[in-house]
């Protein structure tokens, strides 16, 4: 059965040190999704991401924060500048269509120090 | 804005238990409503969903009806199995904002032999 898969599973990182999460979603599917969970808290919306554009965004993604799909198989999170705040679990999501259902990775897990 | 609530964990359930997770949500259209499972170490997995009101979703013996009148969403099972134990997650999408999801802060079941 076809998965959504990331990159890598756990990530440490300094403070300031730019950090790109990867994602390979599922080969035919359109629509993309990256959400975070810091430890102990909802499971958050990020952004949405459909025909090579940001589709919506969430507040918490701020100028720091970047998507991209460069080869149309990986889609992948930049950020920037990590602050301690940026400590969570990433989730990437892929969805065939509006009406379907959306597939979730396994999580990269990023700590910074 | 759109939230969903469930009730806190964790729950810890004797195996052969009945099991209700609560989940109520605010929205200003006409959501859907999924509950998602993540077991140790996976990813989201879309466990149910339910489209328009009074509509029922099944899967693996867990159910939930979609309660427009009372905002639920409640997560019920008659006979729980350790193989069952796992962080349960409602959520809900509007159809006019490109699938994003919008999830409760998670259940933690335990499921005791």
């Amino acid at each position: 059965e076809p998965e959504v898969t990331q990159t890598p599973s756990h990530q440490v990182t300094q403070m300031g040190q730019e950090v790109i999460l990867r994602c390979v979603p599922i080969s035919n599917h359109l629509y993309f999704y990256w959400y975070r969970q810091i430890l102990g808290q909802k499971v958050e919306f990020l952004v949405s991401f459909y025909n090579n554009e940001i589709s919506e965004k969430s507040e918490i993604f701020d100028d720091q924060f970047s998507v991209e799909r460069p080869d149309g198989s990986n889609f992948t999170l930049k950020i920037r500048s990590t602050k301690l705040e940026d400590s969570a679990m990433y989730f990437c999501a892929s969805m065939l269509g509006l009406s379907y259902e959306q597939y979730f990775g396994p999580g990269t897990r990023l700590t910074v120090t | 804005g759109n939230s969903v609530t469930q009730m806190e964990g964790p729950v810890t359930l004797s195996e052969e238990a009945f099991l209700t997770i609560n989940c109520t949500y605010t929205a200003t259209g006409y959501p859907s409503l999924f509950w998602y499972v993540q077991y140790p170490g996976e990813g989201l997995q879309l466990l149910l969903k339910a489209t328009k009101a009074d509509d029922k979703g099944s899967n693996k013996g867990f159910e939930a009806t979609y309660r427009k009148e009372t905002t639920s969403f409640h997560l019920e099972k008659g006979s729980v199995q350790v193989s069952d134990s796992a962080v349960y997650f409602c959520a809900l999408s509007e159809g006019n904002q490109g699938g994003k999801l919008i999830f409760g802060q998670g259940t933690e079941l335990s499921v005791k032999p």
